[in-house]
């Protein structure tokens, strides 16, 4: 079964509006941490948001929110305000465990094209 | 954020020549490092996890023979891709793993685009 799953191949949006990029993922681990990454042309993986599986309140980080739903195993990406900038793929990633050897799983991820 | 350096950006090559790329962690030191390739149009996929001072532990698929790491410090892990083929072609992103006072996150070096002619 996929670790993550990121459903949209491809998603368009309207500058300054908001978009939600999907993410679900599977584990039986109860201590894992999610992350979104935007790789834009260059290449680069830029970190964006982290939730802990313990966290209580979801994450923000400036525009970026995570929309964490526990028990239906999804990790929502929200950005609002969409800039151009914003034009990218965006990976969803999951870590399982809190101690020793950890290794992130990627989903195939979104690619997302800001409008003017 | 910290900071992960890759060397070269980019490299092309013959084929049955060796290609190496160096991941270094330029403010903090790194015991673990982690490399991923990326084809066009996927996801990174996780080649192999480096631990320093200790033999790389790879995933299953990974020829360990063909794609050397090497983890000589807290700041440095190299991957060699030996007697290189088109196939190998690709994407190779490495990360560090940062886990100073109460952090544990992983950045992620600016990749280097491997083309094996």
């Amino acid at each position: 079964a996929q670790k993550i799953t990121q459903t949209q191949p491809g998603m368009f949006v309207q500058e300054k509006e908001a978009v939600t990029l999907d993410c679900t993922y599977d584990t039986s681990d109860p201590s894992y941490g999610l992350f979104w990454y935007k790789q834009p042309s260059s290449g680069e993986m830029i970190f964006l948001i982290y939730q802990g599986s313990y966290d209580q309140q979801n994450a923000t980080e400036g525009r970026y929110s995570l929309n964490f739903q526990k028990a239906r195993k999804s990790a929502n990406l929200v950005i609002s305000a969409s800039q151009l900038g914003d034009s990218a793929m965006y990976f969803c990633a999951m870590r399982e465990g809190l101690e020793g050897y950890q290794k992130v799983t990627f989903g195939i991820g979104t690619k997302l094209q800001v409008i003017p | 954020g910290a900071v992960v350096s890759q060397h070269p950006s980019w490299v092309i090559c013959k084929s049955g020549t060796s290609v190496k790329i160096e991941c270094r962690s330029l403010d903090f030191q790194a015991t673990t490092m982690f490399w991923y390739r990326q084809f066009p149009k996927q996801s990174l996929m996780l080649m192999a996890t480096s631990n320093e001072g200790s033999k790389a532990t790879y995933e299953q698929g990974v020829e360990k023979d063909k794609f050397l790491i090497n983890h000589a410090s807290l700041t440095l892990s190299t991957l060699t891709v030996t007697s290189a083929h088109p196939e190998d072609s690709s994407f190779y992103i490495c990360s560090a793993r940062d886990v100073r006072g109460t952090r544990d996150e992983q950045y992620f070096g600016p990749g280097t685009r491997l083309t094996v002619t």
